[in-house]
């Protein structure tokens, strides 16, 4: 399974657009990039998940360049309830399983 | 629509005691079904992944156990609690429309040992 490394934390204020970077150089031909959310005391919510260049959805759009080993997760003009622990996972499709990383913590401030 | 139910959800318990937490899933067959540990402040550890009844694949070794006794009930348990098995752990699904890369999480049971 590639690993994957993205910022320990971010912070941000509502209203602004926020881009989380993950890098995943080791990504497999047959690997998909998908992303989930976390809030305190409760498990991961799937957000979006993508094989390449850019998906989109009602919450976030996923932008995955052409080489595929990184991928940026943006959303747009945050508020306080997205204050949340981001996750970037790799692996197959339809993978008997997956590995989440520590995440990505993103504070967003009034 | 799918459910998943995890019980208790909190559960405090002495160091050395035995541990059973019980997951169930509804609305969906044949799933696959996880269990994951997350120590305070920390991300997810997979712990146990099943694939079927019977079908257990350990992930790190501890002194934990898992069993899947029928289709959408997955156990894990522990014979000896140690203080390090402190944390919340989440049970999750898998095998929906959108195949295995989306995971449903229960709510979760919060373990403290002392």
């Amino acid at each position: 399974l590639a690993k994957t490394t993205q910022p320990i934390s971010m912070d941000s204020y509502e209203g602004q657009e926020v881009n989380i970077t993950c890098s995943h150089n080791n990504i497999a031909t047959n690997d998909y990039i998908t992303w989930y959310q976390q809030f305190p005391s409760q498990g991961p919510r799937f957000i979006i998940q993508g094989y390449k260049t850019k998906v989109t959805n009602e919450v976030a759009s996923l932008f995955i360049p052409a080489d595929r080993k990184s991928s940026t997760l943006s959303l747009p003009r945050v508020s306080l309830s997205d204050t949340a622990v981001y996750y970037c996972l790799v692996g197959a499709y339809n993978t008997d399983k997956l590995i989440f990383g520590t995440g990505t913590r993103l504070q967003v401030f009034p | 629509s799918q459910t998943i139910h995890q019980w208790p959800a909190t559960l405090v318990q002495p160091v050395g005691s035995p541990l059973s937490l019980e997951c169930t899933v509804e609305g969906t067959s044949n799933p696959n079904l996880y269990w994951y540990r997350q120590a305070a402040g920390r991300g997810l550890q997979l712990l146990f992944y099943s694939v079927g009844i019977g079908q257990i694949s350990s992930e790190v070794p501890q002194n934990l156990s898992a069993s899947r006794p029928q289709d959408r009930q997955f156990i894990l348990s522990s014979k000896k609690l140690l203080l390090s098995d402190s944390g919340f752990y989440l049970c999750a699904w898998s095998g929906g429309s959108r195949g295995h890369n989306e995971q449903f999480f229960g709510p979760g049971t919060r373990l403290t040992v002392l």
